[in-house]
């Protein structure tokens, strides 16, 4: 089935700057790679997502990033604010179903 | 649109008793439903989905059940908890058919012990 893995599991960035996640996968015929974010106590909540077509996707602050040669995307977040902080799970289609990586913790030091 | 109820939001309960949680779902018909775990400081795990009225799959061998009695009806349940059975579960409705967005509830934090 489809392994994600997520780089690195946590990230210290300052308030600000840039922050990026990136992950890769195994199964070369997936085609959907969503972003989710989970604030502490929250359920995690779609930021952003990228389907195979695509190289590209931007929406303000936050951009991904698809390879699907490398098979590997990113997240990219600009001018970090505290908000940003949270625990940032990608995931990949496979076998018709997502699956998950284990998550980023990203801490936006003030 | 499409919206998502848990619950309950949280529960303590002692190894070896019952459990049940539930998850309906409004503003859509039909509906791919999944149930995840998390771990404190974990990732996602995937514990069940259903693809319609009494259709399961399991993804992890477990002493955990599920059921979908109705469309928009999907149940947790284990018969004995155990203290690894702790954790934060997702109910999560599929948008836009197979491997499509995942809408997450708000969750029930269960604590066992």
């Amino acid at each position: 089935g489809e392994n994600v893995e997520q780089h690195p599991s946590t990230l210290s960035v300052q308030e600000g700057d840039s922050a990026v996640i990136k992950c890769t996968y195994s199964d070369s015929a997936s085609n959907y790679f969503p972003w989710y974010k989970q604030e502490l106590g929250k359920r995690p909540q779609l930021i952003i997502d990228i389907r195979s077509n695509v190289g590209e996707k931007k929406d303000q602050r936050i951009a991904v990033t698809l390879n699907k040669t490398a098979k590997h995307f990113s997240l990219h977040i600009t001018e970090t604010q505290p908000e940003d902080s949270a625990v940032y799970f990608c995931a990949a289609t496979g076998n018709n179903r997502l699956a998950f990586g284990k998550g980023n913790q990203v801490v936006v030091i003030p | 649109s499409q919206t998502i109820h848990q619950w309950p939001a949280t529960l303590v309960q002692p190894v070896g008793s019952p459990l049940s949680l539930e998850c309906t779902v409004e503003g859509t018909s039909n509906p791919n439903l999944y149930w995840y775990r998390q771990a404190a400081g974990r990732g996602l795990q995937l514990l069940f989905y259903s693809v319609g009225i009494g259709q399961i799959s399991s993804e992890v061998p477990q002493n955990l059940s599920a059921s979908r009695p109705q469309d928009r009806q999907f149940i947790l349940s284990s018969k004995k908890l155990l203290l690894s059975d702790s954790g934060f579960y997702l109910c999560a409705l599929e948008a836009g058919g197979p491997t499509g967005e995942l809408f997450f509830g708000e969750g029930s934090r269960l604590t066992v012990l």
